[in-house]
């Protein structure tokens, strides 16, 4: 199974924003598939933010704020989740996912944000 | 609103089993897949596995990881999933979540999630 590749951590202060990357191994199209990403504060289980796989095929997660949103930068097979105007609320491990078949679910290895 | 709570956790030695529940409430469970999940002691998400609900032939999908030794079902009648773990290794500590399916007909999320419940094993 594929592995997904997300910077172990991130930080940036209140106000700013931050791009939290996961990238694809070459077999696995991210256009064709598209990425989901997932945050995870502690003591809590994950919560679905957005799923992103191109302008037209998207969708934010219930009651997630629309300055989470996502990219895609095909040529480089990554998925970016930005987070603008960050707040300390957002201090929390993020995960993107990926469907590459209806039999089986990847997850990336996480990046844990710190809002500084 | 939506419940998922699992049951069933604790501690067990290496080699044994453990079955754990999600018991869920307050949606048609019938209708949904479910999902199984763990998170090792600081340690990112794993997918374990997924059970179709009976319309899409109840089929389950699992994690190479633990393809052979787990083992997902369904009560319908008594909406609950269970997740069978049978030779337990020592790296299947985690705390195990179970996660409703949910298909908006584009693309398909894990909406709600339990708590999570934790498996230790050890000697």
């Amino acid at each position: 199974q594929p592995v997904l590749t997300q910077p172990p951590s991130s930080s940036a202060s209140p106000g700013e924003s931050a791009r939290l990357t996961c990238t694809l191994p070459s077999d696995i199209n991210i256009g064709r598939y598209g990425i989901h990403w997932y945050q995870q504060k502690p003591g809590s289980p994950p919560r679905f933010l957005l799923f992103y796989s191109s302008d037209s095929h998207k969708g934010q997660g219930s009651g997630v704020p629309s300055r989470f949103s996502g990219s895609i930068d095909a040529s480089a097979n990554t998925g970016t989740l930005l987070i603008s105007g960050l707040q300390s609320e957002d201090e929390a491990d993020y995960y993107c996912l990926i469907w590459p078949s209806n039999a089986y679910v990847v997850f990336g290895g996480g990046t844990k944000l710190t809002v500084l | 609103e939506v419940q998922l709570v699992e049951s069933g956790g604790g501690l067990v030695q290496p080699g044994r089993s453990l079955r754990l529940s999600c018991t869920v409430s307050r949606f048609s469970f019938g209708d949904f897949a479910m999902s199984w999940f763990r998170q090792a002691p600081g340690k990112g998400l794993e997918w374990v596995g997924f059970i179709r609900s009976k319309p899409y032939g109840g089929k389950t999908e699992y994690a190479a990881s633990v393809k052979g030794r787990f083992a997902i079902s369904r009560d319908d009648s008594k909406s609950i999933a269970f997740l069978q773990m049978n030779s337990l290794k020592a790296e299947d500590t985690a705390v195990y979540y179970c996660a409703r399916v949910y298909s908006t007909g584009s693309y398909v999320l894990f909406d709600y999630w339990g708590q999570g419940s934790l498996v230790t094993v050890a000697s």
